[in-house]
């Protein structure tokens, strides 16, 4: 019964595929976010949806395109992935400022 | 840019031993701050937060604390376990351009290592 879930935890892919990251949360949340974690631990926003409406777009190459088919599901689409984009990226949802992350999906660029 | 930051990367205690975790905040104009701690392959998890009317806030083993005046928070655990051992963040909410919208911006993080 994980309030956020998203999949896969781990993708390893070669430079200049596309992939997609799915992420999910039963919380009845409104808003559900996109985190970048790099490998010194930063956590940077890239996105933020609000009942399926893009509400925060961060300086993102525009090779990252999200995608919310509804206020429960928020997908991140890479194209033309790039070995600068390894890192660990966090689905989160919120709905009163408190914000409930998922486990994470490692991607890896060969 | 406004950021939020951390005076420590690392730090190591021994258990039972209380920990103090320091952070330094740069924008005056937020009012919500949050303690996340993240464990070795998992997401970030909430702590303890606070808001900018308060100074102080106690939880179990946890305590924030407030300093609007020269912009710092710190995070205090109480005999502090190996099973605190994570990564700890400190994060700010701010609302841009007037909308009810909060982004929420994570500080650097501590590593807190605790020896048995």
């Amino acid at each position: 019964d994980t309030a956020v879930s998203q999949t896969p935890k781990y993708l390893v892919t070669q430079m200049g595929n596309d992939k997609s990251i799915k992420c999910e949360q039963n919380l009845g949340h409104d808003t559900m976010y996109w985190y970048k974690q790099d490998s010194k631990k930063f956590l940077k926003i890239m996105f933020s949806y609000n009942n399926k409406e893009l509400i925060i777009n961060e300086t993102v190459p525009n090779r990252f395109s999200p995608k919310s088919p509804d206020k429960a599901h928020l997908n991140l689409h890479i194209n033309s992935l790039e070995l600068g984009d390894s890192a660990v990226y966090f689905c989160a949802s919120t709905q009163n400022e408190k914000l409930f992350f998922g486990s994470g999906t490692q991607l890896s660029v060969l | 840019g406004e950021s939020v930051g951390l005076h420590l990367p690392t730090l190591s205690v021994q258990e039972g031993d209380n920990s103090i975790i320091n952070c330094a905040y740069s924008n005056s104009a937020s009012d919500y701050f949050i303690w996340y701690k993240q464990e070795s392959g998992k997401g970030p998890q909430f702590i303890i937060d606070i808001r900018s009317n308060m100074d102080k806030r106690q939880g179990q083993r946890v305590t924030v604390l407030l300093n609007k005046t020269v912009k710092h928070l710190s995070l205090q655990i109480a005999a502090t376990q190996p099973g605190d051992s994570a990564v700890y963040f400190c994060a700010e909410i701010s609302y841009a351009g007037g909308t009810s919208y909060g982004k929420l911006t994570f500080g650097q993080g501590t590593i807190l290592t605790v020896h048995p």
